[in-house]
């Protein structure tokens, strides 16, 4: 149990469906991310927020909408996305942003699999 | 470009000792972590160095040397519960993560 926790942790859909990623963190953090990992490769910074606002958005496709409506919560809404996109999307979370030392904490992560 | 280097796959026996290594080129240094990560769970903290140096943890341990832009893990005492992925990232200048693909470590009985 890392104190952040993610839904639905397997998801399946088609390339015209709507869905959506939930993280809950309840470490009491005030900044939270969304990671892309891929097989063998390293894992891909998607966005971030830090007191419910979007600070880095790493050049990701608007088929990618992030939601953060408070510090504990933070979404990741897909829609039409491409077979490419299937991979794992963890949440993380970290007390601050922009300190030597600020250790993140992962979610489990939530498998896409678009087909 | 700023760039991560670490083994993809690693292989070991139980009982003995592995080191994974980690090198980086990046636009400055802030620290370097690493993570555990068994498959199909989180990324689980290990350890962070800033400084140069051995860090010690139980059965792991973390070396820094940052004049040669090098890391490695070292696990001992090999279990086979530590088959898992290790991940190092390096907190760069604006200190943001960057991340290594990972390496795949393997124990054998």
């Amino acid at each position: 149990e890392t104190g952040v926790t993610q839904t639905p942790r397997h998801l399946v859909m088609g390339m015209t469906n709507k869905k959506s990623l939930k993280c809950e963190q309840h470490l009491g953090h005030n900044a939270m991310y969304w990671y892309k990992q891929s097989a063998k490769k390293p894992l891909e910074l998607m966005f971030v927020y830090s007191l419910e606002e979007r600070v880095e958005n790493n050049s990701v496709p608007s088929r990618f909408s992030p939601e953060c409506p408070n510090s504990s919560h933070l979404f990741l809404h897909l829609h039409t996305l491409q077979p490419e996109d299937s991979a794992l999307y963890l949440c993380a979370s970290s007390q601050v942003l922009g300190v030597s030392g600020n250790t993140i904490y992962f979610g489990e992560g939530s498998w896409l699999t678009v087909v | 470009g700023q760039n991560i280097d670490q083994p993809t796959e690693m292989t070991a026996t139980e009982g003995a000792i592995v080191q994974i290594n980690c090198t980086y080129q990046t636009s400055g240094f802030n620290g370097l972590f690493w993570y555990q990560q068994h498959a199909g769970e989180a990324p689980t903290f290990l350890s962070y160095n800033v400084l140069d140096g051995l860090e010690e943890k139980g059965r792991f341990s973390s070396f820094l040397s940052r004049s040669k832009g090098y890391s490695y893990l070292l696990l001992k005492e090999l279990q086979m519960k530590d088959s898992a992925s290790y991940l190092c990232a390096v907190v760069d200048s604006n200190y943001q993560l960057i991340w290594g693909a990972g390496t795949k470590l393997i124990i054998k009985p």
